[in-house]
């Protein structure tokens, strides 16, 4: 069975330090995966997705950058955290079909001070 | 512009009650639709999936449907118990040429109270 697993679970940071977020999935191959970020009370939004190693597409230009250095593995970073990047970070993949279900992991909580 | 709204924004029901989730959207060109339950501090854990041909779909006490004349979809929750206090998102997945794309909407809390 497909597992995906995310960490830390929380992290607190400062201000203006970095920050990276990793997300390895297991039991598939070549899933497209996704970074997102759900503000306190919001929805989600979409940070970046990728469709295969090496292959990052960003949907909202911000300090955060994402990296896909193996098949199954997607990491989420930052060079100077603002207080605006605190939020629930959620890493998930989805498989072949449109109709597929997108599979999320259990999310990493990060508090930038 | 693709957008997925969602009402009410957050809903108190006493346990056992029924209730309605809506969802509204103005996502084109349509691929599926599919609801959420996402517990605090957890990811989203799909409920249902429905597609353009489908108008109702049940799992278990949550019953999904679909208008896609009308762009509307409802998640009703029957007999509600305490552990259906979650958020509860629907997504949109639309089409396009180069890659595909689910947009979220904002949720709906629920509180199930004894």
């Amino acid at each position: 069975s497909q597992t995906i697993h995310q960490w830390p679970a929380t992290l607190v940071q400062p201000v203006g330090s970095p920050l990276s977020l990793e997300c390895t999935v297991e039991g598939t191959s070549n899933p497209n995966l996704y970074w997102y970020r759900q503000a306190a009370g919001r929805g989600l939004q979409l940070l970046f997705y990728s469709v295969g190693i090496g292959q990052i597409s960003s949907e909202v230009p911000q300090n955060l950058s994402a990296s896909r250095p193996q098949d199954r593995q997607f990491i989420l970073s930052s060079k100077k955290l603002l207080l605006s990047d605190s939020g629930f970070y959620l890493c998930a993949w989805i498989l072949g079909s449109t109709h597929n279900e997108q599979y999320f992991g259990p999310g990493t909580r990060l508090t930038v001070t | 512009k693709n957008q997925v709204e969602q009402s009410p924004q957050s809903l108190i029901i006493l346990e056992g009650k029924n209730c309605t989730l809506q969802c509204n959207y103005t996502v084109s060109p349509f691929s599926n639709l599919r609801w959420y339950k996402q517990d605090t501090g957890r990811g989203p854990v799909s409920l249902t999936i429905m597609t353009f041909s489908e108008n109702t779909k049940s799992n278990g006490r949550y019953t999904a449907t679909l208008d896609a004349d009308t762009k509307q979809s409802s998640l009703h929750i029957t007999a509600s118990q305490l552990s259906d206090s979650a958020s509860y998102i629907c997504v949109v997945r639309a089409m396009k040429t180069s890659y595909d794309k689910v947009i979220f909407g904002p949720g709906t809390s629920l509180s199930v109270i004894p």
